[in-house]
Formats: structure tokens, sequence, C-alpha cells
């Protein structure tokens, strides 16, 4: 079974430029989460998806970050315009989770994309 | 608000000897429990979670953890550890909505476990 794959594994912006990550998650699993990790924090929940609905966002900054899930398979994760301390792994997960209840189910993890701005 | 605190940044431990990692935990309702492991230029890995049921919950790699409701406790446990341990460890938790918490998920900052030879 394939992995949750990202891309890219790296990227150096400039502070205000544009960003967008991309993230395919397994094969049928329904819901997919991106996660902000800053350097020694835990990962940060920013937007949870099940299908193509959102199913919060609630700590996504929605003045500059922007995230999608048009056919509910791939996810794009974007930042306009960027800050430095948006500098961080960003790391994508997917879940066979049901929406609507309290998941019991775990995660499983892209490698993540290293982001640094500069 | 629901909350996770890994009280150790960093855990030593010789190879052989047992090792714990602490993780305790705010809901408002009933939680359920979750371990991932993070090796180097990895991402993370699901390890073992807590549910229901039996409150020691047995995982991959031969970790264990035992969930403790009146502590709010969920430490990270194996009897006899391996070099091939050291890693970055991260407790999470979800609150069940009984009480109208939380559904995302919360992570910890992480404890960085060093199993010396």
């Amino acid at each position: 079974e394939a992995g949750v794959a990202q891309s890219p594994r790296y990227k150096i912006i400039e502070k205000r430029q544009s960003v967008a990550f991309w993230c395919n998650p397994i094969s049928g699993h329904a819901t997919l989460y991106w996660y902000q990790q800053i350097l020694g924090q835990g990962p940060k929940l920013l937007i949870q998806f099940q299908n193509n609905g959102v199913v919060d966002d609630s700590q996504l900054p929605k003045d500059r970050f922007s995230a999608e899930r048009l056919k509910g398979v791939d996810s794009t994760l974007k930042i306009q315009p960027a800050k430095l301390e948006d500098s961080a792994v960003y790391l994508c997960a997917s879940s066979s989770s049901r929406a609507g209840v309290s998941s019991y189910n775990e995660q499983f993890f892209g490698p993540g994309t290293r982001l640094t701005v500069l | 608000a629901q909350s996770v605190a890994q009280p150790e940044d960093q855990v030593n431990v010789a190879e052989g000897n047992p090792l714990t990692v602490k993780c305790t935990y705010s809901v408002s309702g009933n939680p359920y429990l979750f371990w991932y492991v993070q090796y180097p230029n990895r991402g993370l890995q699901f390890l073992l979670k807590y549910i229901t049921g039996d409150n020691l919950v047995k995982g991959s790699y031969g970790f264990e953890a035992e969930f403790n409701k009146s502590q709010t406790s969920f430490h990270l446990k194996k009897p006899s550890a391996l070099v091939s341990d050291s890693a970055l460890y991260f407790c999470a938790v979800r609150d069940r909505g009984a009480s109208g918490g939380s559904y995302i998920p919360t992570f910890g900052r992480g404890t960085s476990l060093i199993v010396h030879p």
C-alpha cells in the first residue's frame, strides 16, 4: 500500500512570496489533515477535510492560508503572502475516519514539506 | 480546551533498560489517546492508541502504554530499550465529544528518546 505523498520536500522563498504544497493521501482514505510543525513543537492542525468538505479549519490563518480538496482526493495548501513565522514543516495526513463523530482511527503521515521563509 | 503535556524534552536510557515517556492530558469529555514516533527525516508513524476497555494497550515494536483516568496520564513504556528506538515521540489526544469538546487532534510538543549502547 502506497503511503501519503507530499511535494515538494523542501521549499525556500522570500517573505511576501506565495507557495503551494501538494498532498496525495492513501487510496480510499476519506479524511485528510494538514498540520504545521514548527521546530521544537508538536504538529498543530490547520485544516481537516472529509472527502471534499471542510470539517474543521478553526486554526487556519485564513487571511493568508487556504486549502482545497476539490475532488475529494488530492489536496493543496497555499500561503499567500508568506511571513517569516511560517517557516515550518507542513505535514499532510490521512485516515479512514468518518466525519461528524470523534475519530479513533490512527492517522498516516506523509514525509512533510520543509518551508523556509527568508 | 483540550491539551497534552509531555513534561520531558529528552529521555536518556541505556540499551536493555526499561523506558518510560510521560504524557498527561486534559479534555472536557473522555479521550482517545495516541502515541506516534518520528524518526529523523521521516513522517510520524502510529505506535498505539487507547479507545476504550483494557487500560494497558500494546502497540508496535514492543511498546505499550497505560491509560490512567484518575491521573489523566498515558505514559509510553517498553521493558527493554533498543538503540533503534531512539527517535522523537509524540502523544496526542482527541476528545470523544460527549461534553461538547473539540474533535480535532492535539499533539504534545514531543519527547526525544535517546538510547545509549
